[in-house]
């Protein structure tokens, strides 16, 4: 079955580090890939996505490229802020069959010092 | 706001005991989900409904069942409760079944089990 692995945390950096969290996906086909980032006390929000090989997917900062060779979709950005600690998820959705079954990774945790 | 509604945010409840969740989605999605978040297992997926029917099961026990109503709100109904079964469970939402569809969470329900 599908299955997403990312680097396991907690990650702790200084402000305006360089950020980096791997994620890797073993999957049938083309499915689309995702970040989700979650705040303390929320729920998932969209980050970023790619939906085919060699997109990239950026947002906030944030970037990813969908690297269908080496299955790949690792999280970069060039310059953390306090404000980007939270959990980050990697997640993968089956391009097709009729249904979502968005699997997610079992998310990484950035602590951002000042 | 997400848009979407998750409803209790926190319950309390013994051993054995029945409990509903409710999740109510973004207005004009179609598509609902259930996760549940673990410490120890992280995000699983349970169930996806769409537009009233069922198109895809996870690791949803048999004590749990849910169902999407005509309105398309959803409930999560989970009996014989046990200690194991404290987590936050958390409800999504998309517009459709496509792989590349973007969910929205709401804030969540957790639930303790004593």
């Amino acid at each position: 079955g599908d299955s997403v692995t990312q680097m396991e945390g907690p990650v702790t950096l200084s402000e305006e580090a360089f950020l980096t969290i791997n994620c890797t996906y073993t999957a049938t086909g083309y499915p689309s890939l995702f970040w989700y980032v979650q705040y303390p006390g929320e729920g998932l929000q969209l980050l970023l996505k790619a939906t085919k090989a060699d997109d990239k997917g950026s947002n906030k900062g944030f970037e990813a490229t969908y690297r269908k060779e080496t299955t790949s979709f690792h999280l970069e950005k060039g310059s953390v802020q306090v404000s980007d600690s939270a959990v980050y998820f990697c997640a993968l959705s089956p391009s097709s069959g009729g249904y979502q079954k968005v699997t997610f990774g079992t998310g990484t945790k950035l602590q951002v010092i000042p | 706001d997400s848009g979407v509604t998750q409803t209790p945010k926190h319950l309390i409840t013994a051993t054995g005991q029945r409990v509903t969740l409710r999740c109510s989605p973004r207005s004009g999605d179609l598509s609902v989900y259930w996760y549940q978040q673990s410490l120890d297992q992280g995000l699983q997926f349970l169930i996806q409904y769409y537009n009233g029917e069922e198109r895809a099961k996870g690791n949803i026990l048999e004590r749990f069942s849910a169902q999407q109503f005509p309105d398309l709100h959803s409930e999560l109904n989970l009996s014989s409760l046990e200690l194991g079964d404290s987590a936050l469970y958390f409800c999504a939402s998309s517009k459709g079944v496509s792989g590349a569809n973007v969910l929205t969470f709401g804030a969540g329900s957790r639930l303790t089990v004593l």
